[in-house]
């Protein structure tokens, strides 16, 4: 098993659809947990942070299901300018920084 | 207006040749890292520094070294053994060095696109 994955997609919706990605964790120490959104050719930009159970900005949920290692990020009402690359990142201290590979979402009109 | 940049955004190697990666921040952190992500992929750590004076190897710092002489700068050098260098490679750097520190998010720089000649 990957110590991070993500369903590399892509996940192709049309603009006002609600989608959801889960990312699964293998290191049960993670404490902390990112999603970052990269655009093509771009660097990756931080969209969330999860410390406890969940957060939510706007249009994007992130919830945080320890029991089952996994977070998930939830965007309602999608936008043309959502489409991207999303990574999610179990941050476990200095000996387990790895990101997932990302999931590819593609909203059309 | 703080930040991370990375110079230059494009970089051509020729064979043989060793070349640098620059990699500066403001934000006063003191955690630095480098990633090398191939089209399509994911990113892949090369080296990391939690602080001054100090860095550690990631999962494919073969043909890789870096330098981390002072806080603000953590530059890359690609050397000749390193014979697939064609990537982008970004550098990123989070607040803390363990504990913590070693828990929150890291911030990239704009990236490096690096070619061979």
């Amino acid at each position: 098993r990957k110590e991070v994955e993500q369903d590399p997609g892509p996940f192709n919706v049309p603009e006002g659809a609600t989608v959801a990605f889960n990312c699964t964790y293998s290191n049960s120490a993670s404490q902390s947990f990112f999603w970052y959104r990269q655009d093509c050719r771009k660097e990756p930009k931080l969209l969330m942070s999860v410390y406890s159970s969940g957060n939510e900005d706007g249009r994007f949920t992130a919830q945080l299901n320890r029991a089952s290692q996994y977070i998930s990020l939830l965007i309602r009402d999608s936008k043309l300018s959502d489409s991207a690359t999303y990574l999610c990142y179990p941050s476990g201290g200095y000996n387990k920084l790895i990101f997932g590979a990302g999931t590819r979402l593609a909203v059309h009109p | 207006d703080g930040g991370i940049t990375q110079s230059p955004k494009y970089l051509f190697r020729k064979e043989g040749q060793n070349v640098t990666l620059s990699c500066e921040q403001n934000l006063n952190h003191d955690a630095m890292y480098w990633y090398r992500q191939d089209p399509g992929q994911g990113l892949r750590l090369i080296y990391y520094s939690q602080i001054v004076n100090d860095f550690q190897k990631g999962d494919i710092a073969e043909g890789y070294s870096v330098s981390r002489e002072k806080k603000e700068s953590f530059p890359l050098t690609v050397t000749s053994a390193q014979k697939n260098p064609t990537a982008f490679y970004l550098c990123a750097s989070s607040i803390g060095a363990g504990g913590a520190g070693s828990n929150q998010p890291q911030h990239f720089g704009d990236g490096t696109r690096l070619s061979i000649l």
